[in-house]
C-alpha cells in the first residue's frame, strides 16, 4: 500500500512552545491530507482536512489559530500546535488519500505530544 | 450522533479460530465501507474495504461482509493469529463527497494462545 511517512514519532514540549509535526507522502501524490487526533482509549477524531494550495477545514470545535495547518506541496502537509498546553498532550496522526475512487486514507505512523 | 458504531469494544478469540468483529451504520448513502488495525502508539493500518454494490469482499485471511438491509457488515479473520491481536476500526465514506472517513470507536482483539 502506499507509504505516509508523520515526523518526530514523539515530541516532548514546555508550556507555551510550538510544536510543528510533518506528514509525507512518500509513493504518491496527495491533494488531500487529514489530521486526526487519538485520546486515551478513544477513537481517532478528525481535527481538519488539509487540500493542497488552500486553506485547511477544520471540524467544529478545533480552533485553527491553534493548530495551523499548511498544506503547501502534493506530499508535504504540516501541522503545528502553537503555545501548547498541558491539555494538548495527545497522540496526533495524519493520513493521505491516494486519489483514486476507493478513498482509502493511508495513515503515519503518529507523534506522541506530551506537553509539560 | 453516531453514523458507524462498533458496540463490542472487546473481543477474545482462542489462535486458530475465527474472529468476527462487527459494526453498525445508520446511513445508507455510504458508498465504502473499510476496516483498519491499529496497534497502541502506532496508525492505523488499512486491511481491507467493500464498495457498498457489493455484498463480500475477500483478502487472504480476512473477509468483509456487507448486509444492506440491515446496516450491518462484519471482519472475519480466519484463522486468528497472535499478531492479529490489536484495536479494529470500521469506518465508512461516501465517494465523491468532502472525502471524509467517519470511524467507529474501535474493538480491540485478543488472540489467546
Amino acid at each position: 500500500g502506499a507509504v505516509v511517512s508523520q515526523h518526530p514519532s514523539r515530541v516532548i514540549c514546555k508550556s507555551g512552545t510550538s510544536v510543528k509535526i510533518e506528514c509525507r507522502s512518500l509513493d504518491f501524490q496527495a491533494t488531500t491530507m487529514f489530521w486526526y487526533r487519538q485520546f486515551p482509549k478513544k477513537s481517532l477524531m478528525l481535527m481538519a482536512t488539509s487540500n493542497e494550495g488552500s486553506k485547511a477545514t477544520y471540524e467544529q470545535g478545533v480552533e485553527k489559530d491553534k493548530f495551523l495547518i499548511n498544506h503547501a506541496s502534493l506530499t508535504l502537509s504540516t501541522l503545528t500546535v502553537t503555545s501548547a498546553h498541558p491539555e494538548d498532550s495527545s497522540f496526533y496522526i495524519c493520513s493521505a488519500r491516494t486519489g483514486d475512487l476507493k478513498n482509502i486514507q493511508y495513515f503515519g505512523a503518529g507523534t506522541r505530544l506530551s506537553v509539560l | 450522533d453516531q453514523q458507524v458504531k462498533q458496540n463490542s469494544p472487546s473481543l477474545s478469540v482462542q489462535e486458530g479460530r475465527i474472529s468476527i468483529l462487527n459494526c453498525d451504520y445508520t446511513n445508507s448513502m455510504f458508498d465504502y465501507f473499510l476496516w483498519y488495525k491499529k496497534y497502541p502508539a502506532e496508525g492505523p493500518t488499512f486491511l481491507i474495504s467493500i464498495s457498498s454494490i457489493k455484498d463480500k469482499n475477500e483478502d487472504g485471511r480476512f473477509t468483509v461482509f456487507l448486509n444492506k438491509s440491515a446496516k450491518h457488515l462484519s471482519l472475519h479473520i480466519v484463522p486468528s493469529q497472535p499478531g492479529d491481536s490489536a484495536v479494529y476500526f470500521c469506518a465508512a465514506s461516501f465517494m465523491n463527497r468532502d472525502d471524509k472517513i467517519i470511524f467507529g470507536k474501535g474493538t480491540r482483539l485478543h488472540i489467546l494462545p
